[in-house]
């Protein structure tokens, strides 16, 4: 499978556990961009990464949530001591170039986080 | 302030009928357009893009949509459903300049045989 590949699909926390949400992008991509989708919800943007840098963390919550796109292996979105306002579905997205040249964005199959 | 604009929650039609859902949107750059579907349980697929040139840009599965600057809007089109397009579809926003997509609420479509 070429695509966009995201894991677990679904995770279930409870409160004030942690969240560890993976996206590894499409084969030649090295651009990562994290959206939120709460229920009944379009999505929203949260982070944009490159390898091992954070471009743009404009619609990042500012405490509980990290995001981080290391050398070797996947983009990782962490959320710490979880609440119930977090159930949502998560998705990863990948481009080949930063998506403001023309570059399309594709998105994986999602994570639902529900918390308990 | 940039959004995006999905007037319609939810649309009805009947398989064969002819589609269009509306998209709006409000941005101050020149709009990269993108409309995007999603079946339940499911990522989001690319439909069609639209970045510059002609107008009317065609997409996978029998959609078009066109661009109309004056009214800020590009809708969706498709002027025969088929039960399989039942999902819902977003209408999402970016730029040259601009790294994420600003997407609408979405419209639930339902297909009736």
């Amino acid at each position: 499978n070429a695509g966009v590949m995201q894991n677990p699909r679904h995770l279930v926390r409870r409160r004030g556990q942690e969240a560890r949400l993976r996206c590894s992008p499409m084969k030649g991509h090295s651009h990562v961009y994290w959206y939120r989708q709460l229920p009944e919800e379009g999505l929203k943007f949260m982070v944009y990464l490159q390898k091992e840098n954070i471009i743009d963390e404009s619609g990042m919550p500012k405490e509980r949530f990290s995001a981080e796109f290391p050398k070797e292996g996947p983009s990782i979105l962490r959320i710490q001591q979880v609440v119930r306002g977090d159930s949502a579905a998560y998705f990863c997205a990948s481009s080949p170039g930063r998506a403001g040249s023309n570059q399309p964005q594709h998105f994986g199959d999602g994570t639902r986080l529900s918390i308990l | 302030a940039q959004s995006v604009t999905q007037p319609d929650i939810h649309i009805t039609v009947s398989e064969g009928a002819s589609l269009e859902l509306r998209c709006n949107y409000s941005y101050g750059a020149t709009p990269y357009l993108f409309w995007y579907v999603q079946s339940p349980g499911q990522g989001l697929q690319l439909l069609l893009k639209y970045f510059s040139g002609d107008t009317l840009v065609q997409g996978i599965k029998g959609f078009e949509a066109e661009f109309k600057r004056s009214q800020s809007s590009f809708n969706l089109r498709k002027p025969s459903v088929h039960w399989s397009d039942a999902a819902e579809y977003f209408c999402a926003v970016g730029a040259r300049d601009a790294d994420k997509l600003i997407f609408g609420t979405g419209t639930r479509l339902q297909v009736f045989p």
